[in-house]
């Protein structure tokens, strides 16, 4: 049970922000929200994590909301090598990572 | 972000024979470290967690005997697929996390194929 939900696919323009919508309607209070992604082939790569507040790295911003029920991870100038599988994860920190289905993102030139 | 490794990159194996994945910690000492499995076209399926020092914890339905898992150290974790069958052949990933820290890293991945 990955306990998360996330839209199967979405497309989007190269140059462009990319918006990549999670639920997590159930989390608990000391579980993380946190966000890889996979491109074909290779193991995944850490994005991003967050409790409650948002955060921005290098490489994206993560938008959680007050309820902390849902959250968006925003990757600010897509590119051609953005494309992959992204997951959005809850968990406790130093617990399990269990991965749901992930969106499949396909940026566009 | 922290760097683990994964050996080998693929393999190609007889069925009967056993197999090990080795999964290093590059630059972080792991305590714990996470084995998963991957069907083509499939999200990542959790297989069993090891804490250095101790036992492995296996998923439901993973079997112990078949995947040994041992953590014998900080930075090293190896997982040996024994007796493998062509249903084996699958991509094998682990993840490495540091005590104290969030996230986990993972490694590049090992494409196991059993003929």
């Amino acid at each position: 049970d990955a306990k998360t939900t996330q839209p199967p696919s979405m497309d989007c323009a190269e140059g462009r922000a990319a918006n990549l919508p999670c639920n997590h309607s159930t989390i608990s209070g000391n579980e993380y929200v946190y966000w890889y992604r996979q491109i074909h082939s290779q193991g995944p790569q850490y994005i991003i994590h967050g409790l409650k507040n948002n955060e921005t790295n290098e490489m994206a911003s993560l938008i959680i909301t007050e309820d902390r029920k849902s959250s968006t991870l925003i990757l600010p100038h897509a590119t051609l090598r953005d494309t992959a599988v992204y997951y959005c994860i809850r968990g406790a920190a130093g617990n399990k990572l269990t991965f749901g289905g992930g969106t499949r993102v396909l940026v566009k030139p | 972000g922290a760097v683990v490794s994964q050996h080998p990159s693929w393999v190609i194996c007889k069925s009967g024979t056993s197999v090990k994945i080795e999964c290093r910690s590059l630059d972080f000492q792991a305590t714990t470290m996470f084995w998963y499995r991957q069907f083509p076209k499939q999200s990542l399926m959790l297989m069993a967690t090891s804490n250095e020092g101790s036992k492995a914890t296996y998923e439901q339905g993973v079997e112990k005997d078949k995947f040994l898992i041992n953590h014998a150290s900080l930075t090293l974790s190896t997982l040996t697929v024994t007796s493998a069958h062509p249903e084996d052949s699958s991509f094998y990933i682990c993840s490495a996390r540091e005590y104290m820290n969030t996230e986990a890293f993972f490694g590049q991945g090992t494409r196991l194929t059993v003929v």
